[in-house]
């Protein structure tokens, strides 16, 4: 049971270029996030979503877009690749049994420059 | 005013010590309190993981919730070198599971 999945580990891009942070699940859950999280910062909610189809922005949304076509799959783009948006990025997902919480992926180390 | 507040420390102790670590929030509708444990260069993975005011133990670790204070605690018993994590509260209102993270508080055990 692979449990979360994230590709890249690590990623350097140049200012103005795009890319995908990929992130798969296996355990069937309904609901996934992805988040950044930046020193002394805590975890930021990017977007979310409920289900295949639905998806909705969290807290820190610009400049970044989603999209979930199947249940497994929940990948993050990034269009115009800012120094703003150096960070880490986390994919969770979970059920609605909120004894579960969070699953993590382990993690995209991105860095703009 | 952050919704949670949690000091970022960093906290050393020596191995065997009773360490607390503390949230304090200001959302009333908050009603699940979790804490997640975070290791350098890994995700986080969920510690404890409450509902309401109350304690709740397992093994070393026990979660305290006061809402009537708003605040919340974790105490980790007999610290080891392997405690040493980020520890981070993380809180939900309900409907939608959507989790509001602290900072995170840095602890190193030391032996």
């Amino acid at each position: 049971n692979a449990g979360v999945t994230q590709t890249p580990k690590f990623r350097i891009l140049k200012i103005g270029q795009s890319m995908t942070l990929q992130c798969t699940q296996d355990m069937n859950h309904n609901y996934m996030y992805w988040y950044r999280q930046d020193p002394g910062m805590g975890l930021k909610l990017i977007y979310y979503s409920v289900g295949a189809g639905i998806t909705d922005k969290g807290e820190v949304p610009n400049g970044y877009n989603v999209s979930r076509s199947t249940t497994e799959d929940f990948p993050l783009r990034l269009e115009l690749a800012a120094p703003s948006q150096t960070s880490v990025y986390f994919c969770a997902s979970s059920n609605p049994d909120r004894g579960n919480g969070y699953t993590f992926g382990s993690g995209t180390r991105l860095t703009v420059v | 005013q952050k919704e949670v507040e949690q000091d970022p420390g960093p906290l050393s102790v020596p191995e065997g010590a009773i360490v607390s670590l503390n949230c304090t929030y200001s959302n009333s509708a908050f009603q699940y309190f979790m804490w997640y444990r975070q290791y350098s260069r890994k995700g986080p993975e969920l510690l404890m993981y409450t509902y309401s005011s109350g304690n709740k133990e397992d093994g070393r670790f026990t979660a305290q919730v006061d809402k009537s204070s708003k605040y919340i605690s974790l105490f980790i018993r007999d610290s080891q070198p392997s405690d040493s994590a980020t520890y981070l509260c993380a809180m939900e209102a309900g409907g939608g599971n959507k989790l509001t993270f602290g900072t995170g508080t840095q602890l190193k055990v030391e032996l």
